[in-house]
């Protein structure tokens, strides 16, 4: 496609499920990035891919968050035993390189929605 | 990362100039100061960086003073649509490249 897809765009869950959410970069791009962002909150870095290798998980907040990315293409980020603080939009960026003068390019986002 | 300071909110006359400052005093000189925009509800939008030199495109203008210890960002004909949070970003070359988002500015245009 010609942007950063991500899916689901919504999900609600029960507490306590695992949860996985998808993003497919750019084509080409060899830099990922995850974030998410609480309800009327900034955006929080949680994880940054170069290829396949993960070298920056400084922003995941406990070990119940993974992230694995595979071909150097498609990312999943997993919740397990997902919490009410869990609920946020999930949002997953890409870029070229991961160089510092390169922009970001942002999917919509996965709204999830613990109960 | 250097931090950003921006004021938490602004108001803009469609139609006006909407100028968003942005104070980085700790910048350093190898950092970039980065733009980005959120309107509601969708992902952040790119709009503009540079380096030490002011940089212009088809978005918005970026005026850096020249001890680079802060900047403005300049949308020379703001229109309704241009209602959205702008983050000002200064992003290390050697962090990995990640961008660390403030709370940045709710620009509100009004008619």
């Amino acid at each position: 496609g010609a942007g950063v897809s991500q899916s689901p765009s919504n999900k609600v869950t029960e507490k306590g499920k695992d949860v996985e959410l998808r993003c497919d970069p750019i084509s080409g791009h060899t830099a990922l990035y995850w974030y998410r962002q609480s309800l009327g909150q900034g955006l929080e870095f949680l994880i940054y891919f170069q290829g396949n290798s993960a070298p920056d998980k400084s922003g995941l907040p406990s070990d119940r968050f993974s992230a694995e990315r595979t071909g150097g293409s498609v990312s999943t980020l997993t919740i397990q035993r997902t919490q009410q603080e869990d609920s946020a939009v999930y949002l997953c960026a890409s870029s070229p390189r991961g160089s510092p003068n390169e922009k970001l390019f942002f999917g919509s986002g996965t709204q999830l929605s613990v109960l | 990362d250097a931090k950003t300071t921006q004021p938490t909110s602004m108001d803009c006359a469609e139609g006006r100039a909407a100028n968003l400052p942005c104070n980085h005093s700790t910048i350093s000189g190898n950092e970039y100061v980065y733009w980005y925009r959120q309107i509601h509800s969708q992902g952040p939008q790119y709009i503009i960086h540079g380096l030490k030199n002011n940089e212009t495109n088809e978005m918005a203008s970026l005026i850096i003073t020249e001890d680079r210890k802060s900047s403005t960002l300049i949308l020379p004909h703001a229109t309704l649509r241009d209602t959205a949070v702008y983050y000002c970003i200064v992003r290390s070359p050697s962090n990995t490249g990640k961008l660390i988002f403030g709370q940045g500015t709710t620009l509100q245009v009004k008619p």
